[in-house]
């Protein structure tokens, strides 16, 4: 099975500001790689696919880059709605597996 | 608008069963795989189960294999969970979401339905 490994566990941060996760593979799945968002009370929502692609209605500032076994999603400036978790997930290996998340809150 | 509504969720005794229900809509529902996700309080997120599109597939994870069963009814547009022999590390809210076209990436979710085993 895949392990996929997420940091930093926290991530504080001002609106404005810009996020950088980070997503590493215990072994290459080559670009497929999804992040997707979690707000408290909430069902994740897709934001990026196969590593580098904003799912439907994604705004731009959502972008996500890498390829092999380290993957970046990254929030070029912060809304006060982005705060939340973020998990990665491969679909490389049967099943797909998810990281544990990031946490983005508030400083 | 695509529209994935759970039901079926509760308090059950462990080695108990239940059956979770999915109802979809705003998409056509015949055309794709379908997956429950489930996330332990406090939790990640855990895949659970795939059926593909027209049913022939049905793949779960090791934690269930056995004790799960995964179906659908297209003239219904549901999916279902069959949960058997429940046990408490069962115990978590469980989301339907839709393949993206068979890949494995899930590209919509429900709003999830919570199970509790306990005595």
């Amino acid at each position: 099975e895949i392990v996929l490994t997420q940091s930093p566990a926290t991530l504080s941060l001002s609106p404005g500001e810009r996020a950088t996760l980070s997503c590493r593979a215990s072994q290459s799945v080559s670009s497929y790689l999804a992040w997707y968002q979690q707000k408290p009370g909430q069902a994740p929502r897709l934001l990026i696919y196969d590593a580098s692609n904003r799912a439907s209605g994604i705004p731009a500032r959502f972008s996500g880059s890498g390829s092999g076994t380290d993957f970046t999603l990254s929030i070029s400036s912060l809304e006060p709605e982005d705060f939340a978790v973020y998990y990665c997930q491969q679909r490389s290996n049967w099943p797909g597996t998810f990281g544990p998340g990031t946490k983005v809150d508030i400083k | 608008q695509v529209q994935l509504v759970e039901s079926g969720g509760g308090v059950v005794q462990p080695g108990r069963s239940l059956r979770l229900s999915c109802v979809a809509s705003g998409f056509r529902f015949s055309g794709y795989g379908m997956h429950w996700v489930r996330q332990a309080p406090g939790k990640g997120l855990e895949w659970v189960a795939f059926i593909s599109y027209d049913g022939s597939n049905k793949y779960y994870a090791d934690s269930v294999k056995g004790r799960f069963s995964i179906s659908r009814d297209d003239s219904k547009n549901t999916l279902y969970l069959q949960m058997n022999s429940l046990r408490a590390e069962d115990t978590a809210v469980y989301y339907c979401a839709k393949d993206y076209v068979s890949s494995g990436i899930f590209d919509y979710w429900g709003q999830g339905t919570v199970v509790t085993v306990s005595s």
